[in-house]
């Protein structure tokens, strides 16, 4: 079945290095790609998407870019801030439902 | 603002009461969803609406109770739960059950605490 499979945290940089956050994901026919990311005390917010290959999805500084032929959607950032401190989360456009990595935790620190 | 608005922010209860979590969307959405984030485990979806009727519960316990009475107000009702219950209670909802293209748009969640 549809899967998504993120590096495990926490990633832990200091400020204004560079991020990368590595999703990769197994599916049937061709799905979007999604990244949301969870403050704490707050729920999922999507960050940004792609709905087909060779896609960049981008906000905030962020960016992912659908890779169909290595099944990827890592997402990086140029130079990341304390406030980019958060979970996380991979997802894919399933059948009937997203489905969900298992989140990976970033620590930024001054 | 997310469009998604979930109350109570935090709920403290007892293992005998009967509480309930309420979720609100005005986004013209469809379809609802209710998941479990609990520390260090993946998110578990347990229900999912769609106009109104449930087409998918994830084997949840049923002292979790669902209720969907119109598509913008999504409810959890709670009774007789377990300290292993603990959790962010997310509501999500999505233009269709069947539509995940889009994606899902979540509420701020529910840090539910059973004492």
């Amino acid at each position: 079945g549809d899967s998504v499979t993120q590096m495990e945290g926490p990633v832990t940089l200091s400020e204004e290095a560079f991020l990368t956050i590595n999703c990769t994901y197994t599916a049937t026919g061709y799905p979007s790609l999604f990244w949301y990311v969870q403050y704490p005390g707050e729920g999922l917010q999507l960050l940004l998407k792609a709905t087909k290959a060779d896609d960049k999805g981008s906000n905030k500084g962020f960016e992912a870019t659908y890779r169909k032929e290595t099944t990827s959607f890592h997402l990086e950032k140029g130079s990341v801030q304390v406030s980019d401190s958060a979970v996380y989360f991979c997802a894919l456009s399933g059948i009937d439902k997203l489905i969900f990595g298992t989140g990976t935790r970033l620590q930024v620190f001054p | 603002e997310t469009g998604v608005t979930q109350t109570p922010r935090h709920l403290v209860m007892g293992m005998t009461n009967k509480k309930s979590l309420k979720c609100e969307q005005h986004l013209g959405h469809n379809a609802m969803y209710w998941y479990k984030q609990s520390a260090k485990k993946p998110l578990e979806l347990m229900f999912v609406y769609s106009l109104e009727e449930r087409v998918e519960n994830n084997s949840v316990p049923s002292r979790f109770s669902p209720e969907c009475p119109n598509s913008s107000h999504l409810f959890l009702h709670l009774h007789t739960l377990q300290p292993e219950d603990s959790a962010l209670y997310l509501c999500a909802s999505s233009h269709s059950a069947g539509t995940t293209n889009y994606g899902y748009t979540f509420g701020s969640g529910t840090r539910l605490t059973v004492v």
